[in-house]
């Protein structure tokens, strides 16, 4: 069973709008949570991180947003760049997971369009 | 320039025989993981090891093995009994396996085509 889920496969926004990627998970021993950005045929990058005992982080375009109570965690882009389509994948970690290695979602294809 | 390396990026088999993807990190990392992804399909750990000379196994270990002799090299084997091997490999490093040090940094991938 998921672990870590994010339940929209892709994503099409226009430049300059706002891009919202979510992501929910089932376990509440989690308390690291990571966002990473795929290109095809290349490794991940990392992006933007959050610890539990915080609600929000931010970073330049990107803001990682988290609900405990929901157990769900966003990622918003503003605004939205043609060079920022590419798979999202959201992840997470903590003692309840599997030994502190992280989980990944299976990822949400972002398109931006010019 | 600190990074991890893999290589090759392309590599083609014949069914029924062993491959080894290499990866190596000059990060000073003390963990390290293998995972593999599929088509639509998330990243997928394969095994990781949080110390030299030690390495666990993780969701989809059949059909592989690793070793961990050095604290900067985790090659994979990919071996005749993994059933479908055909894939996108994966290697990370992380500086520990807590917190913020869980935070992974991934090599450039090796396409694994078995014909």
């Amino acid at each position: 069973d998921q672990q870590v889920k994010q339940n929209s496969p892709s994503l099409s926004v226009q430049e300059g709008r706002i891009s919202i990627l979510n992501c929910d998970y089932t376990n509440s021993m989690f308390d690291y949570f990571l966002w990473y950005k795929k290109y095809p045929a290349e490794g991940p990058t990392f992006l933007i991180s959050i610890s539990s005992i915080k609600d929000k982080n931010e970073d330049g375009r990107f803001t990682v947003f988290l609900n405990k109570s929901a157990k769900h965690l966003s990622l918003h882009i503003v605004p939205s760049q043609p060079g920022d389509s590419a798979v999202y994948f959201c992840a997470a970690s903590g003692y309840g997971g599997s030994q502190g290695n992280l989980i990944f979602g299976k990822g949400t294809k972002l398109s931006v369009k010019p | 320039d600190g990074g991890i390396t893999q290589s090759p990026k392309y590599l083609f088999r014949k069914e029924g025989q062993n491959v080894t993807l290499s990866c190596e990190q000059n990060l000073n990392h003390d963990a390290m993981y293998w995972y593999r992804q599929d088509p639509g399909q998330g990243l997928r750990l394969i095994y990781y090891s949080q110390i030299v000379n030690d390495f666990q196994k993780g969701d989809i270990a059949e059909g592989y093995s690793v070793s961990r002799e050095k604290k900067e090299s985790f090659p994979l084997t990919v071996t005749s009994a993994q059933k479908n091997p055909t894939a996108f490999y994966l290697c990370a490093s992380s500086p520990g396996w807590q917190g913020s040090l869980i935070e992974q940094f991934f090599g450039p991938g090796t396409r694994l085509t078995v014909l």
